[in-house]
Formats: C-alpha cells, structure tokens, sequence
C-alpha cells in the first residue's frame, strides 16, 4: 500500500524559532498533499493544500506567512512554521493523493510540535 | 457552509455491534470516508463511500445516503482494540479537492 512519512515524529523547539516539518511520498507520486492540524481531543483541521510547483491553498484562518508550504517535487512537501509561539504547539499531520485517486488519502504518522 | 455531525462518545461491550452515524451538509459533495484514530496516533482509513448503500470491509462496515446527507460506520464482533477514535470526512470538490473531518465519535469498549 502507498506510505507516506513525516519527519520528524516529535520537536521541542523554544518560542520565537522555526520548525520545518517534512512530509515524503514512499512509494507514490504525490500530486496533492494536505496538511492538518490537530489539537489534544480535537478533530483534524486542514490548513492547507499544495499542489507540485505551485502555490499552496490556505484554509480561512491560517497565515500563510506563519505557515509556509513548499511542496516542491511528487514526493516531498514541507511545513514551516516560522516564529513559533507555544499556541502553535499541536499535532501537525500531512496526507497525500496520488491524482488518480483524488478521494484517497495516506495519511503520515504525524509531528508533535511542542515550544516551550 | 458545510458541517459534520457525530456523536461525541458511545460506549459499548465487547462481542457487541455498533452504529455511530453521521449527518453532513455540504457542497460539491463527493463522497464520505471513516477514519480510526488511537490516542497518540495518525489516522487510520476504514472505509469510503461515494454511492448510496452498504460498504463492507471484514468486521466493518460503511452505509451511504446521499438523498438523506446520512452514513453510518457500523462495527460488529467488538473488540476492546476498538476502543478509539473515528471520524466522519466529507470529500467535496469545489474548485479544488478537499476533505472535512467531524469532530469524532470516541468509542469505549468495555469487557
């Protein structure tokens, strides 16, 4: 089956730095990739779509220059969450569609990001 | 708008069957998905429907009615490894492919 994984599973950072966040299609070419967010007992909240070489979609109420998206070839997508602050401290989860299927979604295993 | 609607929490006892059901509105409707999620973990996909009626994958399975914006996840011989998450996502394509998740339906399973 298609695998999708996230690195890294878990990050401490402290407030005010950056953290990068990578999403990578195994075995598949991803032509569209989804993050989420998902806070303790919350449902999944999508942020944003990216499509390869173009610009991701942001969902009503992300800032896109909070979280920047780069979706930069069929395999890897990245999430940045730039100056983070410990409001943003969730369970970040990205999924991916090969394109064929465009209502399947392989899920990664998630990044727990947590500032201090 | 679009919103989603399951129930929060269902309790029930091992060997035993359960429906957890879902409401939804929704534009550019595609189809409706089950997803299991453990505590610390990622999704999981159970199941997916895009035309009306029954769905079956092993132990569970997936019932969609679009004239009625109404699915249901139905579990049977519960196993305390049930015990989980699971959500309801509409799948609607409205310039652009998405997918909306419920706000989940905690399901305890109880010896």
């Amino acid at each position: 089956g298609a695998v999708v994984s996230q690195h890294p599973s878990w990050v401490i950072c402290k407030s005010g730095t950056s953290v990068k966040i990578e999403c990578r299609s195994l075995d598949f070419q991803a032509t569209t990739m989804f993050w989420y967010r998902q806070f303790p007992k919350q449902s999944l909240m999508l942020m944003a779509t990216s499509n390869e070489g173009s610009k991701a979609t942001y969902e009503q109420g992300v800032e896109k220059d909070k979280f920047l998206i780069n979706h930069a070839s069929l395999t890897l997508s990245t999430l940045t969450v730039t100056s983070a602050h410990p409001e943003d401290s969730s369970f970040y989860i990205c999924s991916a569609s090969d394109g064929h299927h465009t209502d399947t979604q392989y899920f990664g295993p998630g990044t727990r990001l947590t500032v201090l | 708008g679009q919103s989603l609607e399951q129930p929060s929490e269902v309790t029930a006892v091992e060997g035993a069957i359960v429906q957890i059901n879902c409401t939804y509105q929704t534009s550019g409707f595609y189809g409706l998905s089950w997803y299991q999620q453990h505590d610390g973990g990622a999704p999981t996909f159970l199941s997916y429907n895009a035309l009306d009626g029954l769905e079956e994958t092993g132990r569970f399975s997936s019932f969609l009615s679009r004239s009625d914006s109404y699915g249901y996840l139905l579990l049977q011989e519960l196993q305390m490894k049930d015990s989980a998450s699971y959500f309801c996502a509409v799948s609607r394509n409205t310039g652009g492919f998405k997918t909306i998740f419920g706000a989940g339906t905690r399901l305890f399973v109880k010896a």
